[in-house]
């Protein structure tokens, strides 16, 4: 699985979009990009994922560049309970692979 | 749908004993579940990956004769941390996939272990 470059941590205003960059420079043309988020001592919660394409859901945006070298997620309206650790995983999909975690960012949303 | 549930959510346990650890998929069939072990402010690492009837694999570095993992249903997985040290103390995570939902990952809210 291609490797990810997140910054360590990023601060982010109630209210406003938290936009939450990951490089992914080696990614392969068959490898999904996928963003999961980690509240504090709880298991991780699935937000969005995407191969090339930008995608919405209810959660958040995913905006993939188009050499699909880097993603940014974006939480429209931030809360204070967006407050976690956020995780960028690259990983080629088939069934019942595994799934690895880097060090993530840690967004703190402040009021 | 996909929950999956741990218990118990914290455990502390002496040194030496053994303590078990389990994973249920609550409205779906898992077809594999996965252990992870998470250190204060360290990411997820995954210690092994199990399917249903079958031997666990275990990522390197973890030792299978202490990390017994028992995934006898399509809906339960168990891990027994066995002799636990003070080491051994750590957030424990499983996840589950589901062939009909895949490359998707379901996660327990974890369980906590404390070995004094």
């Amino acid at each position: 699985d291609a490797k990810t470059t997140q910054p360590t941590s990023m601060d982010c205003a109630e209210g406003r979009a938290a936009n939450l960059p990951c490089n992914h420079s080696t990614i392969s043309g068959n490898e999904y990009v996928y963003w999961y988020r980690q509240i504090h001592s709880q298991g991780p919660q699935y937000i969005i994922h995407g191969l090339k394409n930008n995608e919405t859901n209810e959660m958040a945006s995913l905006i993939i560049t188009e050499d699909r070298k880097s993603s940014t997620l974006i939480l429209p309206h931030a809360t204070l309970r967006d407050t976690a650790v956020y995780y960028c995983i690259v990983r080629v999909v088939y069934n019942n692979n595994d799934m690895r975690f880097g060090a993530g960012t840690r967004l703190t949303v402040k009021p | 749908g996909a929950v999956v549930s741990q218990h118990p959510s914290w455990v502390i346990c002496k040194s030496g004993t053994s303590v078990k650890i389990e994973c249920r998929s609550l409205d779906f069939q898992a077809t594999t579940m996965f252990w992870y072990r998470q250190f204060p402010k360290q990411s997820l690492m995954l210690m092994a990956t199990s399917n249903e009837g079958s031997k666990a694999t275990y990522e390197q570095g973890v030792e299978k004769d202490k990390f017994l993992i028992n995934h006898a249903s399509l809906t339960l997985s168990t891990l027994t941390v066995t002799s636990a040290h003070p080491e051994d103390s750590s957030f424990y995570i499983c996840s589950a996939s589901r062939w009909d939902r895949v490359g998707e990952q379901f996660f327990g809210p974890g369980t906590r272990l404390t070995v004094l």
